[in-house]
């Protein structure tokens, strides 16, 4: 039973335009949510996050909205750039778990 | 060392044999966590230590697999008869502390015969 889901496996997106990428979760005892970027042979980097308490974290071209009636959070890039390709992955915090959805692989067209 | 690192970087192995992996954390980090990554999916969670202690194991699959960390620094994941459905990245990652964000190593891939 997945907790945390992205059921987007891909998507593409014209360089400049906005990158939306959404993840759903079933448990709504998560205290942070937590979006982690990764290249191929390489590990997750950080990249955002977000308290429950919060609908909203913005940090330069990344903002992160949290609908928690919903239970469902988005990650939105703009403007995209072809760095921003690589597969990423919405993770919710569970005590010390960090509990990971299957990852969306953007790519940015240019 | 800049990052957390983890050797090998690659390991083939043949059913039923045992293998250790390593990982060697950012310095001063005091928590570390053991994840694997299967194809197409997201990392699973291990086992998670703060300093010496394993705090929380409850990720371990079966009693096949052992983690160790004995000096609080480097830790060890230890696979015993190991079974081809084992094949998978194993990434390690630190915290300072019970901060929020994990800094990861690039993994393990472990492929098993």
């Amino acid at each position: 039973d997945q907790q945390v889901k992205q059921n987007s496996p891909s998507l593409s997106v014209q360089e400049g335009r906005i990158s939306i990428l959404n993840c759903d979760y079933t448990n709504s005892m998560f205290d942070y949510f937590l979006w982690y970027k990764k290249y191929p042979a390489e590990g997750p980097t950080f990249l955002i996050s977000i308290s429950s308490i919060k609908d909203k974290n913005e940090d330069g071209r990344f903002t992160v909205f949290l609908n928690k009636s919903a239970k469902h959070l988005s990650l939105h890039i703009v403007p995209s750039q072809p760095g921003d390709s690589a597969v990423y992955f919405c993770a919710a915090k569970s005590n010390y778990q960090l509990i990971w959805g299957a990852g969306t692989k953007l790519i940015i067209k240019p | 060392g800049a990052g957390v690192s983890q050797t090998p970087s690659n390991k083939v192995t043949e059913k039923g044999k045992y293998v250790e992996l390593r990982c060697d954390p950012i310095s001063g980090h005091t928590a570390l966590y053991w994840y694997r990554q299967s194809l197409g999916q997201g990392p699973e969670f291990l086992i998670y230590f703060q300093g010496t202690g394993a705090a929380d194991d409850s990720g371990l699959p079966n009693d096949r697999f052992f983690a160790v960390r004995p000096e609080g620094s480097v830790s060890t994941l230890k696979i015993q008869r190991t079974e081809r459905g084992d094949s998978a990245v194993y990434l390690c990652a630190s915290s300072l502390g019970d901060s929020l964000e994990q800094f990861f190593g690039p993994g393990t891939r472990l492929t098993v015969l």
